[in-house]
Order: C-alpha cells, then structure tokens, then sequence
C-alpha cells in the first residue's frame, strides 16, 4: 500500500549513460515534484508538475528532463551523466500545491555515478 | 543562500526527557511551515504543520511553535521515546511558491 513508490532504489552506472527513474502516487494527488539531496543532506527542489503540467522547474541542467503521462507519475530521464549526478533523488507528492499542504514522498533513488 | 536554516546538526535526549529542535528562516514572504522526520534509507515522513496565522499547533506529543517576530519555529517532542531517534528536517513555502525549502536537518539521539 506504499503511497509513493519510486523505481529503482539503488542505481550505479557509469558517466555519460543515460538512465530513468520513475514515480508514481496512488494518493489522489494533483501535485507531484522531484528534489534532490545532495552530499550536504540539503534537500532541493528541481520540478513540480501538476496535472501533467510543468509549474517549476528549478534552474537544474535540461539534461533532466521530467515526463508526466498522468497525475499519478512523474518520471525523471537523465542523460549524459556526470559524476555531480550522484545524489539520492526523492519524488513527492501533495494534493494541491504545497501552499497549506503536506508532501509526501517516496524512500528515495540513489544514484551513484563511477 | 539558505533562507532555512537549522543551525544544530545534531542533538541527543535522555528518554522520557524534552526534545527542543529549532529552525530559523530569512524569507518573511513564508506564510507554512512544516517538520519532517526521516530515518536511514527512507524518504522523509511528514509530522507536523503550522500556518503563520497561528502560533502553536500540537498534535500528541508533538508541537510546533512560530514566532514571526523572531523568524523561528521550534518543534517540541514530550516525552522523548527510542523510536524518535531520526533526522528532522524543517521546511517552509510562500504562498504562490509552488515548492519547499528545506533546512539541512538535525540528527536526534534518544538515549535509553
């Protein structure tokens, strides 16, 4: 009953592939985003969609490009992958915007670049 | 520039004692704040929330405090248990924003 369920959890793989992760929420949510932790622990906003619509998209490099086939995913392509990459990447979800609610996220992708 | 920042990486409680975890923000355009929890290889779990309309919000043992004036929201765990033992993280939006700033996150211990 995961209500955030990303694929895969764990992914190595070398500079300069190109690799996808995906997302999808059985919540109901009309919101869902991308953020990433980098070595420092912070955690960061890179996309939010709603509906299938693009609303941010955070400065991050158009080698990320996030597709949206309906509410309930959300899926993050990579290319050419560079070894700044690595991070665990976590996607979320809320039922409208954050404005007054909640995200909910999934237990993460970490993504290791040799 | 960090407009979240929590400034202690790390706390430790005795068991059945207060935890205190505070966080300081920059932007006064923050109208939501919220705490979440996060354990190893898991994503963050949400807590607790508060508006800038109020300046306390409890749920269990769990509350959250706002002072505007201040810039600072603290989270407050009575009594602390083992299984509180996690990384918290604040994190703050303006409405409109469409997004959640983090702070960094402080590592909780409980001790037994």
């Amino acid at each position: 009953d995961t209500a955030v369920s990303q694929t895969p959890k764990y992914l190595v793989t070398q500079m300069g592939n190109d690799k996808s992760i995906k997302c999808e929420q059985n919540l109901g949510h009309d919101t869902m985003y991308w953020y990433k932790q980098d070595s420092k622990k912070f955690l960061k906003i890179m996309f939010s969609y709603n509906n299938k619509e693009l609303i941010i998209n955070e400065t991050v490099p158009n080698r990320f490009s996030p597709k949206s086939p309906d509410k309930a995913h959300l899926n993050l392509h990579i290319n050419s992958l560079e070894l700044g990459d690595s991070a665990v990447y976590f996607c979320a979800s809320s039922l409208r915007g954050p404005e007054g609610q909640p995200q909910h996220f999934g237990d993460g992708t970490r993504l290791s670049i040799l | 520039d960090q407009q979240v920042k929590q400034n202690s990486p790390s706390l430790s409680v005795q068991e059945g004692r207060i935890s205190i975890l505070n966080c300081d923000y920059t932007n006064s355009m923050f109208d939501y704040f919220l705490w979440y929890k996060k354990y190893p290889a898991e994503g963050p779990t949400f807590l607790i929330s508060i508006s800038s309309i109020k300046d306390k919000n409890e749920d269990g043992r769990f509350t959250v405090f706002l002072n505007k004036s201040a810039k600072h929201l603290s989270l407050h765990i009575v009594p602390s248990q083992p299984g509180d033992s996690a990384v918290y993280f604040c994190a703050a939006s303006a409405w409109g924003a469409q997004k959640l700033v983090f702070g960094q996150g402080t590592r909780l211990t409980i001790n037994p």
